[in-house]
């Protein structure tokens, strides 16, 4: 049964802190991507990865980096962490080659106060 | 701009009866289509996809409808069922080889017993 798991259900941060969101699929697979889900808002890529080492920036990237050191594991940084940046992230990886779904994993509810 | 999108927010249905989310795009680039079911608190989960090359594909209960001409897709679920009830999110993709997914803003989709 696939697989990715998150390592936070909940977090609760302050204002500044440096926020690590880590990720990590039992698949095998090429590709990690990382998006946040905010109401009315659907689903928002931030950062994916398609290779160890490699990664491209999604479609709302600032306020964020991405570490991806071993295939089975891709990470979110927040460097400094801010009230807007309240929201649900999800992980999710998938099979390159552009034909394939992408399986998500529970999901982080990350709350900056 | 929104490049998939999902104009109603939410959808009522009476259990045993048909519901039909509606999903329009703009990107003629896009070559692969993909509906996600979302519960509160879960990441969303695949549920069925179509390749342009086709104009329908059916899984059980749930039907997807592809009309490039209009760029229209629709999914068709029948019977529904009160565990139906989530939050249904259209996806695209542009046959890169990263499989990159652009999202709809997702309709919420309530099965009334």
């Amino acid at each position: 049964d696939v697989k990715v798991t998150q390592s936070s259900r909940y977090l609760v941060k302050r204002t500044g802190e440096k926020v690590f969101l880590e990720c990590v699929q039992d698949m095998d697979h090429e590709n990690m991507f990382w998006y946040r889900q905010d109401p009315g808002l659907g689903l928002r890529l931030i950062y994916f990865s398609y290779d160890v080492k490699m990664k491209e920036k999604g479609d709302i990237p600032e306020g964020y980096s991405v570490s991806r050191e071993k295939k089975e594991r891709f990470s979110l940084i927040l460097e400094s962490a801010s009230t807007n940046q309240t929201s649900m992230y999800l992980c999710a990886s998938s099979l390159t080659g552009g034909r394939y779904e992408q399986y998500f994993g529970p999901g982080t509810r990350l709350t900056v106060t | 701009d929104q490049q998939v999108k999902q104009n109603s927010p939410s959808l009522s249905v009476q259990e045993g009866r048909i519901s039909i989310l509606n999903c329009d795009y703009t990107n003629s680039m896009f070559d692969y289509f993909l509906w996600y079911k979302k519960y509160p608190a879960e990441g969303p989960t695949f549920l069925i996809s179509i390749s342009s090359i086709k104009d329908k594909n059916e899984d059980g209960r749930f039907t997807v409808f592809l009309n490039k001409s209009a760029k229209h897709l629709s999914l068709h679920i029948v019977p529904s069922q009160p565990g139906d009830s989530a939050v249904y999110f259209c996806a695209a993709s542009a046959g890169s080889g990263y499989s990159t997914l652009t999202f709809g803003k997702g309709t919420m989709l309530l099965v009334s017993p």
